[in-house]
């Protein structure tokens, strides 16, 4: 079973432009999470959408950042424009859904941002 | 407020030496308590996870942790440790009965001496 995929896995840009991160779950999985890291902080939690619609984006920094899930499969992040302080890791994460056991949630590999 | 503590941000052992790596957590309710490792250029691996039972958890790579609810914490061990297990690591708490976020601490980097 293939796991949570992130693409690109490297992305640099320049201050002021957009850039779209897309990440696509684990299939059958409900859950999609998104987490960042910028440098030096802690990995922190961005938004959590349910099939296709988000349950929790209290994490959300501000309005530059757009996060979709069209028919509840992949989810998308854009960046809109990208910032010197986007920089950092971004993470997906999904998990099934207490109906398939615990909130464990699967890691992807990650989206390095660079913002330059 | 939920949180997580690692109170050390950098780590270094001689390699075989044995490991500790410190985690407080401050949850309002039952946790479900994890260990992820981050290597150069990977992603987030779980190393273990502890919701019950057996407070002493195994995981991959020869790691342990030992849950103790009256310290609130969750350390991570290994009797010995290997080049190949300098990475960053994270512990994070989470809840195991509803879909929601993890919350993580800010990771300890651990260096290996040869």
């Amino acid at each position: 079973e293939a796991g949570v995929t992130q693409f690109p896995s490297h992305s640099v840009i320049e201050k002021g432009q957009t850039v779209t991160l897309r990440c696509d779950p684990i299939s059958g999985h409900d859950n999609l999470y998104w987490y960042r890291r910028v440098m030096g902080k802690e990995i922190k939690f961005l938004l959590h959408f349910v099939k296709e619609s988000k349950q929790d984006e209290s994490g959300m920094p501000n309005n530059r950042f757009l996060a979709e899930r069209t028919g509840g499969t992949y989810s998308t992040l854009k960046v809109q424009p990208a910032e010197l302080e986007d920089s950092g890791v971004y993470f997906c994460a999904s998990s099934p859904g207490l109906a398939g056991g615990l909130n464990e949630q699967f890691f992807g590999p990650g989206t390095r941002l660079t913002v330059l | 407020a939920q949180s997580v503590t690692q109170p050390d941000i950098h780590i270094t052992v001689s390699e075989g030496a044995s490991l500790e790596l410190r985690c407080n957590y401050s949850y309002g309710a039952t946790p479900y308590l994890f260990w992820y490792v981050q290597s150069p250029g990977q992603g987030l691996q779980l190393l273990l996870k502890y919701f019950s039972g057996d407070t002493l958890v195994q995981g991959i790579k020869g790691f342990e942790a030992e849950f103790k609810r009256s310290q609130s914490s969750f350390n991570l061990r290994k009797p010995s440790v290997h080049w190949s297990d300098a990475a960053e690591y994270f512990c994070a708490v989470g809840p195991w009965n509803r879909d929601d976020k993890i919350i993580f601490g800010k990771g300890t980097r651990l260096h290996i001496l040869p």
